[in-house]
């Protein structure tokens, strides 16, 4: 079952434009992460942020979370051509004894027109 | 790069047939996670090893197993094959045991067409 919810499922934007995504959940979680995969290739790991935590920055990606709404919000900042992929968030939430889940959303399929 | 490596990166196969995925984790790396993902599931988290132990099952069908060897590396076997089986298996590796300290390392992915 999937825990995260990304909306929108697609964005389509300008290079040079900005780019917001946004991740839903429904259980306490550890940590949230966003992960990017490009067309038929393995995700790669872009940016983790933990539950205590309300905003982090890495380079071009700034990352929010809200735990009261259970929400996070991934925003790409003067995005590139070399964007276009897909984006997804994954709540990493306890299982049981000595193993937490990391569960993925259905992603956002992001466009980048040059 | 990520360091993570599966073979095969494709694979064709019939129904009632049986694979086997291999993965072999980032050098020092002694979690390994199996994921599948298709168009109308999304990624799924099928199974969890720690040091050649079995951490945790996610939604793995009892046609599937899987095992990690004392080298780390793992497979995944999966069995009585259906058409639905078809989907890119991800494995993914993390020095830790759990998600909890960071990121997983993904691999390129299996593709499994079942005809």
């Amino acid at each position: 079952s999937q825990q995260g919810e990304e909306d929108p499922q697609a964005l389509s934007i300008q290079e040079g434009e900005n780019a917001t995504m946004n991740c839903s959940y429904k259980t306490s979680i550890n940590n949230l992460q966003w992960y990017r995969q490009n067309s038929g290739r393995g995700l790669v790991h872009l940016i983790l942020i933990r539950s205590n935590e309300r905003e982090k920055h890495s380079g071009r990606l700034r990352v929010t979370l809200d735990t009261s709404k259970k929400s996070s919000s991934l925003l790409i900042t003067a995005s590139r051509a070399a964007d276009t992929a897909s984006y997804f968030c994954a709540t990493a939430g306890y299982l049981r004894a000595g193993s937490y889940q990391l569960t993925f959303g259905k992603g956002t399929k992001l466009s980048v027109i040059p | 790069d990520s360091g993570v490596t599966q073979t095969p990166k494709h694979l064709i196969t019939a129904t009632g047939q049986r694979v086997t995925l291999r993965c072999s984790p980032r050098s020092g790396d002694l979690s390994v996670y199996w994921y599948q993902q298709s168009l109308d599931q999304g990624l799924q988290f099928l199974i969890h090893y720690y040091n050649g132990e079995e951490r945790a099952k996610g939604n793995i069908l009892e046609r599937f197993s899987a095992q990690q060897f004392p080298d780390l590396h793992s497979e995944l076997n999966l069995s009585s094959l259906e058409l639905g089986d078809s989907a890119l298996y991800f494995c993914a590796s993390s020095p830790r045991t759990g998600v909890v300290s960071g990121e997983l390392f993904f691999g390129e992915g299996s593709r499994l067409t079942v005809l």
